[in-house]
């Protein structure tokens, strides 16, 4: 079946420790994205990217860091640098650009021990 | 930045009642979509509606766009338990990313 696979779906870190989550998708999307979700919040935009090679900041960056070799593939690492990373992360695809409808992963949870 | 604000934050209602969650949202559009987050799950797309549209229909879903008035609406009709869940608008602009709103929880009791 076509969709967006992430993993880990749950991950605990001790502070001071950079994380990779990993989001993989067979859609054949050009665009991904990185959204992260706190308790009871909407979500906010990390990184984007709307081909190989390429990606843009979205508006809470600073502390991640994110490739894109493949199109399939959109990997985002979490930091020490990041100050407050205990979250719920969800990665996201889309056809074209980042109008349409998005295609999201289930989530992984991260908790910074 | 939220460029979406929902209301009510969290609604509650019996089965086979009509459920309406509110979006309200600040600078000019290009469409605005709506979607389903269960507990703990990722995001389900429910409807698009663009700027230049004023309603649109899909199943038990209804939708209205008031671009004057820079908002939206999610009417579910009938609703179900199945529907309990979030409910978010996300608006599409000039760049060319969504930007989601806070979210409206629904608990659809039996």
């Amino acid at each position: 079946d076509g969709g967006i696979t992430q993993s880990p779906k749950y991950l605990f870190r001790k502070e001071g420790q950079n994380v990779t989550l990993s989001c993989e998708q067979n859609l054949n999307h050009d665009a991904m994205y990185w959204y992260r979700q706190d308790p009871g919040q909407g979500l906010r935009l990390i990184y984007y990217s709307q081909i190989v090679n390429d990606f843009q900041k979205g508006d809470i960056a600073e502390g991640y860091s994110v490739s894109r070799e493949k199109k399939e593939s959109f990997p985002l690492t979490v930091t020490s640098a990041q100050k407050n990373p205990t979250a719920f992360y969800l990665c996201a695809s889309s056809i074209g650009s980042g109008s349409g409808e998005l295609f999201f992963g289930e989530g992984s949870r991260l908790t910074v021990l | 930045s939220q460029q979406g604000e929902e209301d009510p934050q969290a609604l509650s209602i019996q089965e086979g009642e009509n459920a309406t969650m509110n979006c309200s949202y600040k600078t000019s559009i290009n469409n605005l979509q709506w979607y389903r987050q269960n507990s703990g799950r990722g995001l389900v797309h429910l409807i698009l509606i663009r700027s230049n549209e004023r309603e649109k229909h899909s199943g038990r879903l209804r939708v209205t766009l008031d671009t004057s008035k820079k908002s939206s609406s999610l009417l579910i009709t009938a609703s179900r338990a199945a529907d309990t869940a979030s409910y978010f608008c996300a608006t599409a602009g000039t760049a060319s990313k969504l930007t989601f709103g806070t979210g409206t929880r629904l608990q659809v009791t039996l």
